[in-house]
């Protein structure tokens, strides 16, 4: 499992309210990525990180934030939840050994938003 | 950037009947293209992968092939078991970034 660990594993929350996401990795890479999987839509990048404090956007970025303080953790925040970033969220690394983009899954977070 | 087209959404076949999926890529500097599994209510798994600068690898049942000229690839699954019931994703590396199609739910009758 790349040592990758997603936190909540569940949340059910209210629009309106921020909500923020943990990623944890325990193998030092350097490239975090946040995904939002949809039916029909397959995996989107939402936000990625380079390293701490580097991050840029990916296609689907616009309601969403990202945090990277320490090389372990990247958060994703979402501001202002609405109904349509109910979804599940996987972050993933990128196996820093491999010259080619490997990106390897946490287990995911499951969100709902009422 | 880059965009994966994934086909088909499902298909069925018979346990130990082959399965293809196949896949296209528009970004011609794209030079990685994975290949995940996806059980129900788990995480994606990287199950075989493939580098611009080879035309088909193989592993055990699965094997994948690509064609740079047409930016194609596919994926094959041989002698397929009920086990390999799942969805699966095709991606394709542009930039920085890996772009992933929609989805092939498999479905393995035994």
């Amino acid at each position: 499992d790349a040592g990758i660990t997603q936190s909540p594993r569940h949340k059910v929350t209210e629009t309106g309210t921020p909500v923020t996401l943990r990623c944890h990795q325990t193998e030092n890479h350097r490239y975090m990525y946040w995904y939002r999987q949809d039916p029909g839509h397959g995996l989107r990048l939402i936000h990625y990180s380079y390293g701490v404090k580097d991050t840029d956007k990916g296609e689907v970025s616009d309601g969403y934030s990202v945090s990277r303080s320490k090389t372990e953790d990247f958060l994703l925040t979402l501001e202002s939840a609405t109904s349509s970033q109910t979804s599940v969220y996987f972050c993933a690394i990128r196996r820093t050994e491999s010259s080619y983009n490997e990106q390897f899954f946490g287990p995911g977070t499951r969100l709902t938003v009422l | 950037g880059e965009n994966v087209e994934q086909h088909p959404s499902t298909l069925s076949v018979q346990e130990g009947d082959s399965a293809v999926i196949k896949c296209t890529y528009s970004d011609s500097a794209s030079n990685y293209f994975p290949w995940y599994k996806q059980e129900l209510g788990k995480r994606p798994q990287l199950i075989i992968d493939i580098r611009s600068n080879v035309g088909e690898k193989k592993d055990q049942r699965i094997a994948v092939t690509l064609n740079k000229t047409a930016k194609h690839f596919s994926l094959h699954i041989t002698e397929t078991q009920p086990e390999d019931s799942a969805v699966y994703f095709c991606a394709a590396t542009g930039a920085n970034n890996l772009f992933f199609g929609t989805g092939t739910r498999l479905t393995v009758i035994p």
